[in-house]
């Protein structure tokens, strides 16, 4: 089966530009996550989805950060305005549904904020 | 969730097993050791989950302790491609639980 798509692989942008990263999940999962990763770290989530509805976004900052999941199945990240320390690979993944516990991860999307 | 621990480095040779420990001393009796692992340039990959029972799959056998404190992640015959870094992840299972990832060990297999 095709795994986690994301979109595009890699994007530099100055300060104060917005940006927009596309993620298809792995057909038929309900669940579907985004996770930021700063060098060196591990991955930290963002913001859930169960089909087209926010489960957790405790840890997006809503001030510059946005996401959506509108039909349920693919889903966008957006930063706006971006700052210095967006810098950091965005990692989306899905799973079954909020009780499978198997994660599956897309390559990301590296992004460089100059 | 509970913290873990683990070493930040750690390096074998190629075709020998790798032991990689993690330590989760506060951990709680309804929740799950999972390990994931991620190669360079790659998204997080899954490898194996338990509760207090070994576990063994295709890719690796986890080994926890009785007293649940701390747990192993066994590589049976270490290739290069196994080079990554490795993360052990405590979690409960079910509605909202989340992947809380740490530093992970970075695991080098050297020929």
């Amino acid at each position: 089966e095709a795994g986690v798509a994301q979109s595009p692989r890699y994007k530099i942008i100055e300060k104060r530009q917005s940006v927009a990263f596309w993620c298809n999940p792995i057909s038929g999962h309900a669940t579907l996550y985004w996770y930021q990763q700063i060098l060196g770290q591990g991955p930290k989530l963002l913001i859930q989805f169960q089909n087209n509805g926010v489960v957790d976004d405790s840890q997006l900052p809503k001030d510059r950060f946005s996401a959506e999941r509108l039909k349920g199945v693919d889903s966008t990240l957006k930063i706006q305005p971006a700052k210095l320390e967006d810098s950091a690979v965005y990692l989306c993944a899905s799973s079954l549904s909020v009780h499978q516990e198997t994660q599956y991860f897309g390559p990301g999307t590296r992004l460089l904020v100059l | 969730d509970a913290k873990t621990t683990q070493p930040p480095s750690m390096d074998c040779a190629e075709g020998r097993a790798a032991n990689l420990p993690c330590n989760h001393s506060t951990i709680s009796g309804n929740e799950y050791v999972y390990w994931y692992r991620q190669i360079h340039s790659q998204g997080p990959q899954y490898i194996i989950h338990g509760l207090k029972n070994n576990e063994t799959n295709e890719m690796a056998s986890l080994i926890i302790t009785e007293d649940r404190k701390s747990s192993t992640l066994i590589l049976p015959h270490a290739t290069l491609r196994d080079t990554a870094v490795y993360y052990c992840i405590v979690r409960v299972t079910g509605a909202n639980s989340k992947l809380t990832f740490g530093k992970g060990i970075t695991l080098s297999v050297r020929p």
